[in-house]
């Protein structure tokens, strides 16, 4: 069961986009748009931003989206805002039999 | 409004095992079809998923730990569980318990997560 593979940082400009990058296989991001993403503040819980691959939980902001395109699912954050500095998780399953769950190793988003 | 919250010791010798429960309040664990999960961090490191469990006591876990876990229910409580035998010094992380959406034909997702809690193996 390997971890999904996330740049380790990413940053932009206030009023920016960005985009992070969440690779699996064939067999895991690939085989079903699924993905869910977290967010997480220092010392705080992770908080579900985008599950399903695109769909976002009541109170998320609308500035966060999900897509995915092959192998590789995505997180965009639009309009950046210094409080969306954090460190951001994608999670999928293990395999496309499996119930099993893999988290990508995270990426540091910094607002510049 | 869901709540969870775990509760155990801090503190773990190297080869015990470590016993954690997480209490769920603002419902009741047995409504739904909610699963109810372990996840672990390292200080400074990412996300692992450890284990979930159904109310119905049918359980998943993660392969790399699958030989020394076991997660239990007890609805009468509220509560679910996680054991984890022979720890060592690796396994040392905050661990969080959470609601897991996974199944139903939808993805694995976490909607709502205890606070955490700090389990430091040493002697």
């Amino acid at each position: 069961q390997s971890a999904l593979t996330q740049p380790a940082s990413v940053s932009g400009s206030p009023g920016q986009s960005i985009t992070i990058s969440c690779t699996g296989t064939s067999s895991d991001v690939g085989s079903y748009n699924l993905v869910s993403w977290y967010q997480q503040h220092p010392g705080k819980a992770p908080k579900l931003m985008i599950y399903e691959g695109s769909k976002r939980p009541s109170g998320v902001s609308n500035r966060f989206s999900g897509s995915k395109s092959g192998n590789t699912a995505s997180l965009t954050i639009s309009g950046l805002q210094a409080e969306d500095e954090a460190d951001y998780y994608c999670c999928s399953y293990a395999g496309s039999s499996t119930f099993e769950t893999v988290f990508g190793g995270g990426t540091k988003l910094t607002v510049l | 409004q869901v709540q969870l919250q775990e509760s155990g010791p801090g503190l773990v010798k190297p080869s015990q095992t470590l016993s954690l429960t997480c209490t769920v309040s603002g419902g009741s664990i047995s409504s739904g079809s909610y699963y109810w999960s372990w996840i672990r961090q390292p200080a400074g490191k990412g996300l692992e998923w450890i284990g979930r469990i159904y109310t119905s006591g049918s359980t998943n876990y993660n392969p790399s730990l699958k030989s020394r876990v076991t997660i239990s229910v007890d609805t009468s409580k509220n509560q679910f569980s996680l054991k984890l035998s022979s720890v060592t010094a690796a396994d040392t992380a905050v661990y969080y318990c959470a609601r897991d959406l996974s199944g139903a034909g939808g993805g694995p997702h976490f909607d709502y997560w205890g606070q955490g809690t700090l389990v430091t193996v040493s002697s």
